[in-house]
């Protein structure tokens, strides 16, 4: 069974760094790329960021493409979004979520989410 | 920037049939935007339904299905259950960056 359980949601101020964490289990983790996605409260859903099975590969959304990086460790089986520069707007439910291929198929598990609130 | 449209919401009776679309601000909808489907109900993360136009998961109910209607990408729900009524969101594939659309609330 596919897990993905996402760590490191705080509370922060403007301006501030984060490092979110997704623990994966249940599937081979370096043959899949992996996606980021946030829910921001009374709006959508929004994709932030993908990085393909090696690394090799990484992209962002223009709201956060030059503030956040998408990396992973695949001895760990993990993956992270650092974020830098946060905003108010960046306050969300942030997903952890596995695409269907290497590259990128569209994505077919999702983890719980964990929330980030960027605040004074 | 890449706009992704659905209809903000629609409603069905239990048991109909409903259709939800999915435009793009850049042309037409085609399977190299590899349209995937998403269910959202409050509290919870969301549900892959559909990926790559009209591939089903292992979990995905045979009454939804995915494919083109004209230039947008549709999931048509036949047989619309009272547990159908959630958000719904598409998304789509823009060389690497992916796009979702703004979800359609569907009403049973």
């Amino acid at each position: 069974e596919v897990q993905l359980v996402e760590s490191g949601g705080v509370v922060v101020q403007p301006g501030g760094s984060l490092r979110l964490s997704c623990a994966a289990a249940g599937f081979t983790f370096d043959d899949y790329a992996m996606h980021w996605v946030r829910r921001v409260p009374g709006k959508g859903l929004e994709w932030v960021s993908l990085i393909s099975w090696d690394g090799g590969n990484t992209y962002y959304a223009d709201s956060v493409k030059g503030r956040f990086t998408i990396s992973r460790d695949d001895s760990k089986n993990a993956l992270f979004l650092q974020m830098n520069s946060l905003r108010v707007e960046d306050t969300a439910l942030y997903f952890c979520a596995k695409d269907k291929g290497p590259v990128t198929d569209g994505i077919d598990h999702w983890g719980q989410g964990i929330q980030v609130t960027v605040a004074s | 920037q890449t706009v992704v449209t659905q209809e903000p919401s629609l409603t069905v009776s239990p048991g109909g049939t409903v259709t939800l679309t999915c435009a793009s601000s850049t042309g037409a909808v085609t399977s190299s935007h590899f349209p995937n489907w998403f269910q959202q109900k409050p509290g919870q993360a969301p549900r892959t339904l559909i990926y790559s136009t009209s591939n089903k998961l292992s979990w995905t109910p045979a009454r939804f299905s995915g494919s083109f209607l004209g230039d947008k990408a549709a999931l048509i729900v036949s047989g619309v259950q009272p547990e159908d009524e959630a958000e719904y969101y598409c998304l789509l594939h823009y060389g690497g960056v992916w796009v979702f659309g703004g979800g359609t609330q569907l009403t049973v």
